[in-house]
């Protein structure tokens, strides 16, 4: 199966502070998805973008198909953005995930 | 729109018994539907897809006689953990993929925590 990396695997931030978090996968790609994984264990859909760049608030992401890596961006960090941001890619109709950064907003 | 619940939402029970649990797609049809499984502090493993009307396909590595997979409709999956022993305490999250435009994505339910004694 495809293999998901991603860095940094942990990541504490001041609140307003901006970041970002890198997935790299090893094939080409149907879809590639960024989860976002609250306290309760949901996983929330943040972003589906197999390739190109999308924005939502103050989230965005990009991915670059032909390099085999997907970046997401949070600016103007707040603390109910803590928690855990998972990548997961898709090939043979599967997904599979990256082993998630765990990001710490302190106030 | 694409909302996935599970049922229950946590369960605790003894050694020996068996444990099913409900995910249905609440908005949309899913021909397909996905089980993984998450231990503490640890990333998603696929355990199995589930496809509507047919027998489930397993991962390498989970026994298809523990974990019994029915997808009998479009907005139902069920997970049946037999004879639950206490290392198959764990969270287990389960997905649908998505239908039209949004075929291409999985949606995720709240999981169920499975505590076996």
């Amino acid at each position: 199966g495809i293999q998901v990396e991603q860095s940094p695997p942990d990541l504490i931030l001041q609140e307003g502070a901006n970041s970002t978090l890198r997935c790299n996968f090893s094939d080409s790609v149907n879809n590639l998805q960024w989860f976002h994984q609250n306290p309760w264990g949901q996983l929330i859909n943040l972003f589906y973008i197999p390739s190109g760049t999308k924005q939502n608030g103050r989230l965005s992401a990009t991915t670059v198909a032909t390099e085999r890596y997907s970046l997401l961006y949070i600016s103007s960090s707040q603390t109910t953005d803590s928690g855990v941001y998972f990548c997961a890619a898709e090939n043979d109709y599967k997904l599979s995930f990256g082993a998630g950064t765990t990001v710490t907003v302190r106030a | 729109g694409a909302v996935v619940s599970q049922h229950p939402s946590w369960v605790i029970c003894k050694s020996g018994t068996s444990v099913k649990i409900e995910c249905r797609s609440l908005d949309f049809q899913a021909t397909t539907m996905f089980w993984y499984r998450q231990f503490p502090k640890q990333s998603l493993m696929l355990m199995a897809t589930s496809n509507e009307g047919s027998k489930a396909t397993y991962e390498q590595g989970v026994e298809k006689d523990k974990f019994l997979i029915n997808h009998a409709s479009l907005t139902l999956s069920t997970l049946t953990v037999t004879s639950a022993h206490p290392e198959d305490s764990s969270f287990y999250i389960c997905s649908a993929r998505g239908d039209g435009r949004r075929y291409n994505e999985q949606f995720f339910g709240p999981g169920t925590r499975l505590t076996v004694l």
